[in-house]
């Protein structure tokens, strides 16, 4: 059984740094093919990609936030971490970890708000 | 970056009509479309991949078509557990965006 859990602060300040975890079983960070990503929903608007790491360790982030993330893995904890800089209340969204195979999201965790505010 | 456009963004239809939900790409993606449907308060659920492969257990009143640029999904007979928002992702880039959403009301 494949199951994706999100794990991080509820409330962050602007201009912080956001850390968010997401831990994983049912599969392996190690297997080739497999990515776990990032992506996020502000309340009531669109889901929005942030970032994507895959078996090989290979990266990929949304233009528009690129050079506010990092994405990075620990596949012997089955775990892969996200990081935001210098956040602000436009980030505040649920954010979802996934299980990237083949050319799509096919497993999703539950999610965890965060909210940006002074 | 490729951009996705959906349309329309809601709609409201009765209980065993067909809808059709309908996916622009700004340029050609193939066959790289994936659709995913999202309940109120719950993760996306990927329901159909690579513009019309059904995933395993989505029931068959789903379906998905076209390549190129223009995308549909369809449901063939409206079920009141289909309210629900869907939204289309291009998976020509690995980290491909989604659609704007479409929101899927029972009439």
């Amino acid at each position: 059984q494949i199951t994706l859990k999100e794990s991080g602060p509820t409330l962050v300040k602007p201009t912080q740094t956001l850390t968010l975890t997401c831990t994983f079983s049912g599969f392996s960070l190690s297997t080739s093919g497999v990515g776990v990503g990032w992506i996020r929903q502000p309340p009531g608007k669109a889901l929005e990609r942030l970032a994507l790491i895959y078996w090989d360790d290979d990266k990929r982030y949304s233009p528009s936030l690129k050079s506010r993330l990092t994405i990075s893995k620990d596949a012997s904890k089955n775990q892969v971490v996200l990081t935001m800089t210098n956040v602000d209340p436009v980030d505040t969204a649920t954010y979802y970890c996934a299980l990237h195979h083949g050319s799509y999201w096919s497993y999703w965790g539950q999610g965890t708000l965060v909210t940006v505010s002074s | 970056d490729i951009q996705m456009t959906q349309s329309p963004s809601s709609l409201s239809a009765s209980v065993g009509d067909r809808v059709t939900i309908t996916c622009r790409a700004s340029q050609t993606i193939s066959n790289y479309l994936n659709w995913y449907q999202q309940k109120s308060g719950k993760a996306p659920k990927l329901l159909i991949y690579t513009a019309s492969s059904l995933e395993s257990g989505v029931p068959s009143r789903f379906s998905g078509s076209g390549s190129g640029t223009d995308f549909t999904l369809t449901i063939s007979s409206l079920q009141p557990e289909d309210f629900a928002t869907y939204y289309c992702q291009q998976s020509y880039n690995s980290l491909g965006a989604f659609g704007q959403g479409t929101r899927v009301e029972i009439k």
